[in-house]
């Protein structure tokens, strides 16, 4: 399975942009790459996702690399409900359709006032 | 629609216990995924399901099993707890779309421990 790598931990001040980096230069060509987030341990909540192109969608955009070895996810106007444990997912395909979302430790997101 | 609903939010067990934690969608999903979470680590797949009827392991099926009878319902069963299952239970579902959709919207949870 692809795997991800994410820092740690980062701080964004409130209002600014964050800029969350992952890297996963083993990932294939037709592996997706998905973003969720886990507020105080609740159950993940899906942000985005793209395989080659840059998305955008309400909540934030995803830029991915040209070699597709490295991504970036974009929250535009971070605010204190942003932070977060935010994971970076490779998505693997099992039998019959059904993926399965590999996590790595992700990157905890602190907005500061 | 309520969504992914998970009973019970929290467990304790003593070891040799079994148990069954109950998750049920109102979606119309296909699809349907057990994981469990760890301290400070990511969650990782233990069963699947692909509809009813057909169920399959994911990474760390062990001490684990489960069963879809409905479209709806998708039990995990532990029998013979043990501590190494103390952790947070998460199930999931996702709906059969086109390729590069398979969002999988999750429950709130299940907190076990084993003691």
């Amino acid at each position: 399975d692809a795997k991800t790598t994410q820092p740690p931990s980062m701080d964004c001040a409130e209002g600014r942009a964050a800029n969350l980096p992952c890297n996963h230069s083993t990932i294939s060509g037709n592996e997706y790459v998905y973003w969720y987030r886990q507020i105080h341990s609740q159950g993940p909540q899906y942000i985005i996702h793209g395989l080659k192109n840059n998305e955008t969608n309400e909540m934030a955009s995803l830029i991915i690399t040209e070699d597709r070895k490295s991504s970036t996810l974009i929250l535009p106007h971070a605010t204190l409900r942003d932070t977060a444990v935010y994971y970076c997912i490779v998505r693997v395909a099992l039998i019959q359709g059904a993926q399965k979302l590999v996590f790595g430790q992700g990157t905890r997101l602190t907005i500061n006032p | 629609n309520a969504g992914v609903t998970q009973t019970p939010k929290f467990r304790i067990l003593k070891i040799g216990q079994s148990m069954t934690l109950q998750c049920a969608q109102d979606m119309n999903h296909n699809y349907m995924y057990w994981y469990r979470q760890d301290p400070g680590m990511g969650l990782k797949l233990i069963y699947y399901s692909v509809g009813a009827g057909i169920t399959d392991k994911g990474e760390v099926p062990n001490g684990y099993n489960v069963s879809r009878s409905t479209t709806e319902d998708f039990p995990l069963r532990l029998e013979l707890a043990a501590p190494s299952q103390t952790s947070v239970y998460f199930c999931a579902s996702s709906y059969s779309g086109l390729a590069g959709g398979h969002e999988q919207f999750f429950g709130p949870g299940t907190r076990l421990t084993v003691l």
